[in-house]
């Protein structure tokens, strides 16, 4: 068990909708990632956020946006979702922004119909 | 821009032989070199890790070796096991020793490791 929840682990809905992912980071953990995962595109880095200030962007749609609050968990939000944004969504969290370890959660699994 | 290659996309050994996963980048500012197993249905687990002052790391039966001039760097398990039946995910970022840089990680696009008995 890494520590990191994420909820909820399966989501399923319709094209357009909106949809909010959490994530509760490691105990003690400021930093909190979002990845995508898919079949064709591997994990692709979409946010970073420590200790609630965004740090990093990757690609991220401007349809997502994420928001980390004071006590530390964060939030995916993916608005006017298509198709294509079926996936694995993934929150990762560390101790600090340099080398140390990135700890995933079990993901939640989008899938829009 | 895919600034981590990773090969092959699948792999199938035999239990008790060498299982090996390459990898190369391109961001000559990368200063850190993880590798992360990944079990269906669970993210990503920290396997081993590398600087790149290092040229070669190892931790059990798993070993990484890393080569700087080429920008390449594998993972090499030895003795698999059926156990070890998971994808394989090699990542890289910057800023790591240096101070200076994104530090979030680029993953390769894995490899999906299957040791049969």
């Amino acid at each position: 068990d890494s520590g990191v929840t994420q909820t909820p682990k399966h989501l399923i809905t319709a094209t357009g909708q909106r949809v909010t992912l959490r994530c509760s980071p490691r105990s003690g953990d400021l930093s909190v990632y979002w990845y995508q995962q898919s079949l064709d595109q591997g994990l692709q880095f979409l946010i970073q956020y420590y200790n609630g200030e965004e740090r990093a962007k990757g690609n991220i749609l401007e349809r997502f946006s994420a928001q980390q609050f004071p006590d530390l968990h964060s939030e995916l939000n993916l608005s006017s979702l298509e198709l294509g944004d079926s996936a694995l969504y993934f929150c990762a969290s560390s101790v600090d922004l340099r080398n140390s370890p990135l700890h995933f959660g079990n993901g939640t699994r989008l899938t829009v119909t | 821009q895919q600034q981590v290659k990773q090969s092959p996309q699948s792999l199938i050994v035999q239990k008790g032989g060498i299982s090996i996963i390459n990898c190369a980048y391109e961001n000559t500012a990368f200063d850190y070199f993880p590798w992360y197993q990944q079990f269906p249905g669970k993210g990503p687990a920290l396997l081993i890790a590398i600087r790149p002052d290092v040229s070669e790391k190892k931790e059990g039966r798993f070993t990484i070796s890393f080569n700087k001039s080429a920008k390449q760097f594998s993972l090499h398990i030895m003795d698999s096991q059926p156990g070890d039946s998971a994808t394989y995910f090699c990542a890289a970022s910057s800023g790591a020793y240096s101070g200076a840089g994104s530090y979030q990680l680029t993953f390769g696009k894995g490899t999906k490791l299957s040791v049969i008995p």
